[in-house]
């Protein structure tokens, strides 16, 4: 079972670069959402998606945008990267019935320099 | 505004010891309440609350709910060095579409 899988689980950029963090999963899951965590903050939501053609943005949404062109892929795209984006970031999926319990990825650290 | 707050931030513990994590929260219009486990990688789900006095047990974790007070507690009895992880509280609020608002974790370390 594959589950929810993120690339790359790695990434270090410069300071403008931009690149697309990937998240897909196989459990025909209608609710997807993105996550940050930071030291000491906890998990913070920056963009989730209901269902295919249909996303809105969470607590931190600034610097990130998403689409959701199918039920299992759930790309988070960074435009132009800045240090305040340094962080790991999660890709979650749940049903529709019960969306508050999410599955999650292995994270991506990214770094930005 | 919502938020979620979990005490202590860091933890440890001999293998054997019991520990209680608690996790205060102010939202509005409350949901469900969900505890999570976080080792090395990805957070995992243990429980989810949503009624007042009702634990919820699983092994040697336990969790219940005060809804009037507005916490939770998670319980580990018997703890062994694999309970080492951040434990995270999220709580649910009605009609926000599943968003859940993350407390801060606390971090548990059993020392053998």
């Amino acid at each position: 079972n594959a589950g929810v899988t993120q690339t790359p689980k790695f990434q270090v950029l410069k300071t403008g670069q931009s690149m697309t963090l990937q998240c897909a999963q196989d459990m025909n899951h209608e609710y997807m959402s993105w996550y940050r965590q930071d030291p000491g903050m906890g998990l913070r939501l920056i963009h989730y998606s209901v269902g295919a053609g249909i996303t809105d943005q969470g607590e931190v949404p600034n610097g990130y945008n998403v689409s959701r062109s199918t039920t299992e892929d759930f790309p988070l795209r960074l435009l132009s990267a800045a240090p305040s984006q340094t962080s790991v970031y999660f890709c979650a999926s749940s049903k529709r019935d019960t969306k508050n319990i999410q599955y999650f990825g292995a994270g991506t650290r990214l770094s930005v320099l | 505004e919502d938020k979620v707050v979990q005490s202590p931030l860091s933890l440890v513990v001999h293998e054997g010891d019991t520990v209680t994590l608690n996790c205060s929260y102010e939202v509005t219009n409350f949901r469900s309440l969900l505890w999570y486990k976080q080792e090395k990688k990805a957070p995992t789900f243990l429980f989810m609350l949503t009624s007042s006095g009702i634990e919820k047990k699983s092994g040697r974790l336990s969790s219940i709910l005060d809804k009037k007070e507005l916490f939770s507690i998670l319980n580990i009895t018997a703890t062994q060095t694999g309970d080492s992880a951040i434990y995270l509280c999220a709580v649910e609020a009605v009609d926000q579409g599943g968003k859940l608002i993350f407390g801060q974790g606390t971090e548990l370390s059993v020392k053998p």
